[in-house]
């Protein structure tokens, strides 16, 4: 199907090295943080969330770090896999009324 | 098996037509949201859901309508005044509190104009 993202700005890794992906949010009174995963003709499916009360968060293989002072947000993956092969968007909660604002995307290639 | 669906997968308009996307959760979440994505674009939203019988205009309203008469369903109308519709659609839904909380997915309309 059609590629999700054809100008999105890409890394590629190698199989079983360790992927960061950035994401830098706009809202300094974002209290809320959420990473997705979308593979190509698919629904973004939820990764890990992390709130501002906290700078870092680990999940299965994944980590989000949050730096409030830069406004940063990072995905750290670990031992990426042919699997790990999508675009990452973050998410953050910079509107009224429980609404997401959505980054832009990066596409993440990983070479066996 | 709980989860979001959208129907159809794939979409084909012609110019003139309106056609209408389903959206539908048995997650029993009060919020539900309308997105476009275009390639090399982010998600922008078009209307969302908060409660029953009320929704409002997102960033991109123009040449689409919803409506919300079931708290499980928000299908989305687009309407002959969209002129460009070509995009992949995807719906959201979410539990309605304060400090945000996680939208889920469902797998995505792609429309396409003919």
């Amino acid at each position: 199907g059609e590629s999700v993202g054809l100008h999105l700005p890409t890394l590629s890794v190698q199989e079983g090295d360790n992927s960061i992906i950035n994401c830098a949010y706009s809202n300094s009174a974002s209290d809320y943080f959420i990473w997705y995963k979308q593979e190509s003709g698919k629904g973004p499916q939820f990764i890990i969330d992390i709130r501002s009360n906290m700078d870092k968060r680990q999940g299965q293989r994944v980590t989000v770090l949050l730096n409030k002072t830069v406004k940063h947000l990072s995905l750290q993956i670990a031992a990426t896999q042919p699997g790990d092969s999508a675009v990452y968007f973050c998410a953050e909660n910079s509107r009224a009324g429980n609404m997401l604002t959505f980054g832009g995307g990066t596409r993440l290639m990983v070479k066996p | 098996d709980g989860g979001i669906t959208q129907s159809p997968k794939y979409l084909f308009r012609k110019e003139g037509q309106n056609v209408t996307l389903s959206c539908e959760q048995n997650l029993n979440h009060d919020a539900m949201y309308w997105y476009r994505q275009d390639p090399g674009q982010g998600l922008r939203l078009i209307y969302y859901s908060q409660i029953v019988n009320d929704f409002q205009k997102g960033d991109i309203a123009e040449g689409y309508s919803v409506s919300r008469e079931k708290k499980e369903s928000f299908p989305l109308t687009v309407t002959s005044a969209q002129k460009n519709p070509t995009a992949f659609y995807l719906c959201a839904s979410s539990s309605y509190g304060p400090g945000g909380d996680t939208q889920y997915f469902g797998p995505g309309t792609r429309l396409t104009v003919l």
